[in-house]
């Protein structure tokens, strides 16, 4: 299976950051990775498909990029209803495999 | 707009199955394929499988084959899944999404409310 290792698993952040999370994959996936929010008690929403679009509805400062096999999701200006796990997903084979998550908390 | 909405939360003894259904609406059922996807510990998920409703068609990942069941009825737009010889283990919020026609089509892109699982006697 394709292993997404994603970090960090947790990140200390202020309003108004810029912050980066990433995921590696172990084998090449081309373009097939998406980026879910998470809030507490609530379904993933898809923020970014295809490693780079911004899903419908999400605010521009979300978006999403890649070198090689890292992808990373890069939130600029942290608003406070940004504060939620995030998750990667590859769907370039079979199994489906998410990343293991990282929790952004309030400093 | 698109809903998934799941059957409620269950509470089942080891070595019992459960079965938890997701009703679709807003789309056309035949459309897209259904995923279901579980959540341990409040953080990971696992991909478990997906079901193509048109024709009964399934997908696995392989750590799941043979502990789920997917089955869908179209004429209520219902996926099913079911979970046997449940272990504490398998406690946990099972989501079902979708994803479009080709395999790397608006994959996930709309997700039901999630079904609680409590493995305990």
């Amino acid at each position: 299976d394709i292993q997404m290792t994603q970090s960090p698993s947790s990140m200390s952040v202020s309003l108004g950051d810029t912050v980066t999370i990433t995921c590696r994959a172990s084998q090449d996936v081309g373009i097939y990775v998406n980026w879910f929010q998470q809030k507490p008690g609530k379904s993933p929403r898809r923020m970014i498909y295809r490693a780079t679009n911004l899903a419908d509805g999400v605010p521009s400062r979300f978006s999403g990029s890649r070198s090689g096999s890292d992808y990373s999701l890069t939130i600029s200006s942290l608003e406070s209803e940004d504060v939620a796990d995030y998750h990667c997903l590859q769907y370039d084979e079979y199994p489906y495999t998410f990343g293991a998550g990282t929790k952004l908390e309030l400093k | 707009q698109v809903k998934l909405l799941q059957s409620g939360a269950a509470l089942v003894k080891p070595g019992a199955s459960v079965k938890m259904s997701c009703k679709a609406s807003g789309y056309t059922f035949t459309d897209y394929w259904v995923s279901w996807v579980k959540q341990s510990h409040g953080k990971s998920l696992e991909w478990i499988g997906e079901i193509y409703p048109n024709s009964g068609a399934t997908n696995f990942n392989e750590k799941f084959k043979g502990k789920a069941t997917l089955t869908v009825d179209k004429s209520t737009s219902t996926a099913y899944m079911e979970f046997s010889r449940l272990t504490s283990e398998d406690s946990a919020i099972y989501y079902c999404t979708r994803r479009g026609l080709r395999r790397v089509e608006n994959v996930m892109d709309a997700w039901g409310q999630g079904a609680s699982v409590t493995v305990s006697s």
